[in-house]
């Protein structure tokens, strides 16, 4: 069965505060994608990785595809970062597999 | 640029009626997907089309959802008859290819009563 499992499903932290999401996957996965969810519902896609790492800003998302384990950083949490952050894995090079998704709030 | 545009952005209709969600993709895009969105089960994979062409329509929930792209600028997702339980938010989302990066739209809010 392809899965997608994330931790935490609920992050709290303060204004500063270095910031860590977990994902895992199951075989048959090629890609990991990180999409961000804002309160107002729009999804914005983050990264797409499938080996190394990546970074964006204060965003780095690494993949260990050896452990089928990828993480979503945040450096300096900002209130404005607080939204849902949700992990897909790409299956059959075009099915995105959703994880559960983390609530983030930041606060000042 | 305009991103991927989905109309209404709202519906409410009563249970029965015929409720359909349109969805113009970025231009150059030529895979399409229609997702669900729900608290109970998060995000799912309904049907996605590539070169309009659909491939996969195994997350479409039964007969009563139907969906179609004529072309590559326009697709179409019908629900006939509704049921309270289709209430969700329903995003389309667009890509060059399906190993792409996935480009989403606003979402429509569908509630059923």
């Amino acid at each position: 069965k392809n899965e997608v499992e994330q931790s935490p499903q609920n992050l709290t932290a303060q204004e500063g505060e270095f910031i860590t999401i977990n994902c895992s996957y199951s075989v048959g996965i090629s890609a990991l994608h990180w999409l961000q969810q804002h309160p107002g519902g729009g999804i914005v896609s983050l990264f797409m990785l499938s080996s190394g790492k990546k970074k964006h800003g204060r965003l780095i998302a690494t993949i260990n595809i050896q452990e089928k384990h990828s993480s979503l950083h945040i450096t300096a949490s900002h209130p404005r970062d607080s939204a849902v952050y949700i992990c897909a894995g790409l299956y059959n090079t075009d099915k995105l597999i959703f994880g559960t998704g983390t609530r983030l709030q930041v606060f000042p | 640029d305009a991103g991927v545009i989905q109309s209404p952005r709202h519906e409410v209709t009563e249970m029965g009626q015929e409720v359909t969600l349109r969805c113009k993709p970025i231009s150059g895009h030529n895979s399409l997907f229609w997702y669900r969105q729900t608290m109970m089960r998060g995000l799912e994979l309904l049907i996605y089309f590539n070169n309009n062409v659909p491939i996969d329509d195994s997350g479409m929930p039964e007969d009563r959802f139907s969906a179609k792209m004529p072309n590559a600028s326009f697709s179409t997702l019908k629900i006939q008859p509704s049921e309270p339980r289709d209430s969700a938010v329903y995003f389309c989302a667009s890509s060059f290819s399906g190993s792409q990066p996935q480009h989403f739209g606003d979402g429509t809010r569908l509630s059923i009563l």
